[in-house]
């Protein structure tokens, strides 16, 4: 297990509605990134947070947004949702000043009606 | 665009063979490159890295090679075991940004 934590599980939404999501870091990660995985395809980079600040955006639209707390622990909040939001969202996080590598926490499954 | 492909995207080996799980990349720029393995319902899960000042990197079972001259990186599995069966992403990084570039995934199936 990578000690990356998400809430909930599954998550079932209308379109228009607005959804948040939660992550919980590895212990003494200081960096979370967001990700994007719709069925069958590799996952796509969402946005990173450090230091409680956005550092980092893929092509997403501002409709979605996020949060960093002082305890690392991060939200993804998505509004006004489409059908294509529907996918697996995962979060990942990693210690900035030791290396890259990004331990992955096991994922939303949001459906979209 | 960006992207990370993967050239085959299923493959089927009998156990005890060796599997070989190839990847091309785009971003000639890219410095970090890391195989995840996805099982169903999971999150993806840290196999192996490599950073682009090697060619060759070995853990337990596992090997990545790394060719920069073809944009070309490998994930070659030993003695490959049921367990082993999942969905393979190779993924790029650039000068240690939060952004992977993870491409399409291979299914990697094991018959007993």
């Amino acid at each position: 297990e990578t000690g990356v934590t998400q809430s909930p599980t599954h998550l079932i939404k209308t379109r228009g509605q607005q959804v948040t999501l939660r992550c919980s870091s590895q212990s003494g990660h200081n960096t979370v990134s967001w990700y994007q995985q719709a069925l069958g395809q590799g996952p796509q980079f969402i946005f990173q947070y450090y230091r409680e600040e956005e550092n980092g955006r893929g092509n997403f639209p501002p409709r979605f947004s996020g949060l960093q707390f002082p305890n690392y622990s991060s939200e993804l909040n998505v509004n006004a949702l489409e059908l294509d939001d529907s996918a697996l969202y995962l979060c990942a996080s990693r210690r900035l000043d030791v290396g890259e590598t990004q331990y992955f926490g096991p994922g939303t499954r949001l459906l979209v009606l | 665009g960006e992207s990370v492909g993967l050239h085959l995207p299923t493959l089927s080996v009998q156990e005890g063979d060796n599997s070989i799980i190839n990847c091309a990349y785009s971003n000639s720029a890219s410095d970090y490159f890391i195989w995840y393995k996805q099982e169903s319902g999971k999150g993806p899960q840290f196999i192996i890295d490599i950073r682009s000042n090697m060619d060759k990197r070995q853990g337990q079972r596992v090997t990545v090679l790394l060719n920069k001259t073809v944009k070309h990186l490998s994930l070659q599995i030993a003695a490959t075991q049921p367990g082993d069966s999942a969905v393979y992403f190779c993924a790029e990084n650039y000068n240690q940004g939060g952004k992977l570039i993870f491409g399409q995934g291979t299914e990697l199936s094991v018959k007993p």
